[in-house]
């Protein structure tokens, strides 16, 4: 089945400067890969997501790259502020069946003002 | 657009006894619905697939016969825990996605404690 990695774990940035998360996936048939921001003891919020016929997308602050041959995909947070501070959570999915997604294990961004 | 609620929010029961939770898509129909764990500081663990109007699937090592899920519509999902034990205290999320998409959006959660 599918495996995929995150890191870092950990992330500290100060205000205003970028941010990047970046994922590995096992799967070559993973088409989609949607990142996710989860808050202290809420769900999971889609962010932005990307699928394997493009290379690139961005919305705002927010981009996220995707190179199919090395099967990685980053996020990129730009001019970050405190309310980026959060939970990030890259997921991968091969579209067959249930789309059922496979998520990393997460990157705790801390946004120090 | 694609909104989905949980309720309740959070709840507390007696070990023994059995907890309902719902999970509503407020403006799209969901062909399929997936509920989640989620341990502190953990990522989350599928534990089931359930499509509208038939069975759920559920992921290896979960117990069917302990966590019931029903999809009757388009926009309702409930996941009964049933016989609830101190162990089984978690946040339960859930998502819904549309037909003909793969994208997933999640529910606010609920935090469920077994005394």
């Amino acid at each position: 089945g599918e495996n995929v990695e995150q890191h870092p774990s950990t992330l500290s940035v100060q205000e205003g400067d970028s941010a990047v998360i970046k994922c590995t996936y096992s799967d070559s048939a993973s088409n989609y890969f949607p990142w996710y921001k989860q808050e202290l003891g809420k769900g999971p919020q889609l962010i932005i997501d990307i699928r394997s016929n493009v290379g690139e997308k961005k919305d705002q602050r927010i981009a996220v790259t995707l190179n199919k041959t090395a099967k990685h995909f980053s996020l990129h947070i730009t001019e970050t502020q405190p309310e980026d501070s959060a939970v990030y959570f890259c997921a991968a999915s091969n579209g067959a069946g249930s789309y059922q997604l496979t998520f990393g294990k997460g990157t705790k961004l801390s946004v120090i003002p | 657009g694609a909104v989905v609620s949980q309720h309740p929010s959070w709840v507390i029961c007696k070990s023994g006894t059995s907890v309902k939770i719902e999970c509503r898509s407020l403006d799209f129909q969901a062909t399929t619905m997936f509920w989640y764990r989620q341990f502190p500081k953990q990522s989350l663990m599928l534990m089931a697939t359930s499509n509208e109007g038939s069975k759920a699937t559920y992921e290896q090592g979960v117990e069917k016969d302990k966590f019931l899920i029903n999809h009757a519509s388009l926009t309702l999902s409930t996941l009964t825990v049933t016989s609830a034990h101190p162990e089984d205290s978690s946040f339960y999320i859930c998502s819904a996605s549309r037909d003909t998409t793969d994208t997933q959006y999640f529910g606010p959660g609920t935090r469920l404690t077994v005394l």
